[in-house]
């Protein structure tokens, strides 16, 4: 499906290991969002930018360190994770961050597992 | 603020049969609505949306919602489910005054069963 290609799409980690996921458009969108899926709680998001600047930053722990280098790429860093923060993380783009152009098309997520 | 209720956690349903997603919304303004579909291992797909004009909103897959401004409410239909259906449902809601936030319901567990 898509438009929106996140990589890996699974990965493994220890707590002290500092890893980055990826998250690319293809659909000429201006706005990408980190969303946190665990299991048994809503949609969490948690970053958001738009034209490149961050706009949302939902009290996120600093140990998860988002960039946007353009509006098609968006990277999620981390670092010293902790097991709970194992979740499915979702990468999501829409053609901007406001009301009706809110549609926003996921990509696959990356299953993450912190060990 | 906005916030969004799936009263259901599971819904189980036999093949072909009717089934109704419930969804209601709490927002002090105007909002758009939207129902997204996650198959498993998948990431969400939107299903349909209201933004605005006609109350009862056709989507893929045979389902379709009608929002209901009295009752605050955005239920999903479809009135015959088949096994590929089976997915998890989530209903959303965006204020129309306010820079994108999508808030998310909790989620509903469709599973069909033969």
């Amino acid at each position: 499906e898509t438009g929106v290609t996140q990589t890996p799409r699974h990965l493994v980690m220890g707590m002290t290991n500092k890893k980055s996921l990826k998250c690319e458009q293809h659909l000429g969108h201006n706005a990408m969002y980190w969303y946190k899926q665990s299991a048994k709680k809503p949609l969490e998001l948690m970053f958001v930018y738009n034209f490149k600047e961050q706009t949302e930053n939902n009290s996120v722990p600093s140990r998860f360190s988002p960039e946007c280098p353009n509006s098609s790429h968006l990277f999620l860093h981390l670092h010293t994770l902790q097991p709970e923060d194992s979740a499915l993380y979702l990468c999501a783009s829409s053609q901007e961050a406001s009301g009706s152009l809110n549609e926003q098309f996921f990509g696959p997520g990356t299953r993450l597992t912190v060990l | 603020a906005q916030s969004v209720t799936q009263l259901d956690s599971q819904v189980p349903v036999f093949e072909e049969a009717p089934v109704e997603l419930r969804c209601n919304y709490s927002s002090s303004v105007s909002v758009y609505l939207f129902w997204y579909v996650q198959y498993p291992n998948q990431g969400l797909q939107l299903l349909l949306k209201y933004l605005s004009g006609s109350t009862l909103v056709k989507g893929i897959n045979g389902f379709e919602a009608e929002f209901n401004k009295s009752q605050t409410s955005f239920h999903l239909r479809k009135p015959s489910v088949h096994i590929s259906d089976t997915a998890e449902y989530f209903c959303a809601v965006s204020e129309n005054n306010a820079g994108n936030m999508l808030t998310f319901g909790g989620g509903t567990r469709l599973m069909v069963k033969p």
